[in-house]
């Protein structure tokens, strides 16, 4: 069974600093993709990165990017520059890409807080 | 619409009632999943549809649990007899096709209904 695993209940970051939000996970696939959510305190998930296990290159997405090491079984999300509206619940998620509907799965997220 | 809508944004039910809510997807979008999200957690998958079709309802805790899409577009989930574990938020996502690359397949949610069960 798939499981998604964030070992960081909360985290602080001083504005401007750069922060990593740490992800593992476990899945006995060969094909799925990684995935990183923000959840404001407005409650709607937003999406962030995506990275296919078989990207051979770590994704980026403006400030966003995905520090992806396949044999760990790690997807680490790296916030550079962190800004005051960073603060938010972070969710790393993963899905097969065999499973049909391709639902995901969630790990129990991080809280980041950002310091002016 | 542009976003996914979700309704009622807030419901307080008294244990024992009946309750509905809704979703209104991204037009266009085949797939929507429900999930429920507890207090300090990360989602947790209850039903996804593809289209009108429920293709799986494996998260679903109890048969007290019930959701629909009779039409492909709008589902509503419904929750008999509530519990006071039933007290979540209830988050609808929805997606375009399944059948592309995961890349493509980003899921969109909505703001969620919390609901609390008295």
């Amino acid at each position: 069974a798939q499981k998604i695993t964030q070992t960081q209940p909360g985290m602080f970051v001083q504005e401007k600093e750069a922060v990593t939000l740490d992800c593992t996970y476990d899945t006995s696939d060969q094909s799925y993709g990684l995935f990183w959510y923000k959840q404001p305190s407005s409650g709607e998930m937003i999406f962030l990165i995506y990275q296919g296990s078989y990207d051979e290159q770590n994704a980026t997405e403006g400030r966003y990017s995905l520090n992806f090491q396949k044999a760990r079984k790690s997807a680490n999300l790296v916030i550079s520059a962190s800004q005051l509206g960073d603060s938010a619940m972070y969710f790393c998620a993963m899905r097969d890409f065999y499973n049909q509907g391709g639902k995901l799965i969630f790990g129990q997220g991080t809280e980041l807080s950002v310091k002016p | 619409g542009a976003g996914v809508s979700q309704s009622p944004r807030y419901k307080v039910a008294k244990r024992g009632q009946d309750v509905a809510l809704r979703c209104d997807p991204i037009s266009g979008h085949v797939s929507l999943f429900w999930y429920q999200q507890a207090l300090g957690q990360g989602p947790e998958f209850l039903t996804y549809f593809q289209n009108e079709a429920q293709l799986d309802k494996s998260g679903l805790p109890s048969d007290r649990f019930f959701a629909e899409r009779p039409e492909g577009s709008v589902s509503t989930l419904k929750i008999q007899r509530t519990q006071q574990e039933d007290s979540a938020v209830y988050l609808c996502a929805s997606s375009l096709d399944p059948s592309g690359r995961a890349g493509a397949n980003v899921l969109t949610f909505g703001a969620g209904s919390r609901l609390t069960v008295l």
